[in-house]
């Protein structure tokens, strides 16, 4: 089974700033990742699929970097509604897709 | 608009079963695969089931295969997770989402069916 960590565990950042959240897999995806927003209460939403590319009606301010084993996300310009827990999950082994433990963005 | 509308959580003892409906609407269900995504309380996001466009294939967790069943009824627009011999570790959230047309991540989710297992 592919281990995918995320980094930091919390990150607290002002509204305006930058959140910079990593996830490195244990062995390589290519561009076989997506991150996810959990907002509290609500079920998942896909923000960036394909390591890079953005959902329909995410916006701008959301981008996703990395392949192989390193990947980021990437939000610039930080809103109060952007708190929330993101995950990052691998589809590049099949059966067998797997999610990060979570990031808990909250925004000071 | 697209929805997937989850039904069928429940309490239920050890040992019982239960069978989860999602109900979709706004897309043409035969086109999409369908996943299986659970939650423990207070934990992370656990993928525990596939199924192809037109049935198959379809592919389970090691932890619940032999136990869950997913099905998908085209005639009733909806997809199925049959769960059998459930156990405590089995209590979550249980989400359906839809599998992008051009990768195979899950592009749009249900707001979940919660099942409890206990005595």
């Amino acid at each position: 089974e592919i281990m995918l960590t995320q980094s930091p565990a919390t990150l607290s950042v002002s509204p305006g700033e930058r959140a910079t959240l990593s996830c490195t897999a244990s062995q390589s995806l290519k561009s076989n990742l997506a991150w996810y927003q959990q907002r509290p209460g609500q079920a998942p939403r896909l923000l960036i699929f394909g390591a890079s590319t953005r959902a329909t009606g995410v916006p701008v301010r959301f981008s996703g970097s990395g392949s192989g084993t390193e990947f980021t996300l990437t939000i610039s310009s930080l809103q109060s509604e952007d708190s929330a827990i993101y995950y990052c999950q691998q589809y590049n082994i099949w059966p067998g897709i797997t999610f990060g433990q979570g990031t808990r963005l909250e925004i000071k | 608009e697209v929805q997937l509308v989850e039904s069928g959580g429940d309490l239920v003892q050890p040992g019982g079963s239960l069978r989860l409906s999602c109900a979709v609407s706004g897309f043409t269900f035969t086109d999409y695969a369908m996943y299986w995504v659970r939650q423990a309380p207070g934990k992370g996001l656990e993928w525990i089931s596939y199924i192809g466009s037109r049935g198959s294939p379809i592919f389970y967790k090691d932890s619940v295969k032999g136990r869950f069943t997913i099905s998908r009824d085209v005639a009733k627009n909806s997809l199925f997770l049959q769960m059998n011999s459930l156990r405590a570790e089995d209590t979550a959230v249980y989400y359906c989402a839809r599998k992008g047309l051009n990768h195979d991540a899950m592009d749009v989710w249900g707001q979940g069916a919660t099942v409890t297992v206990s005595s």
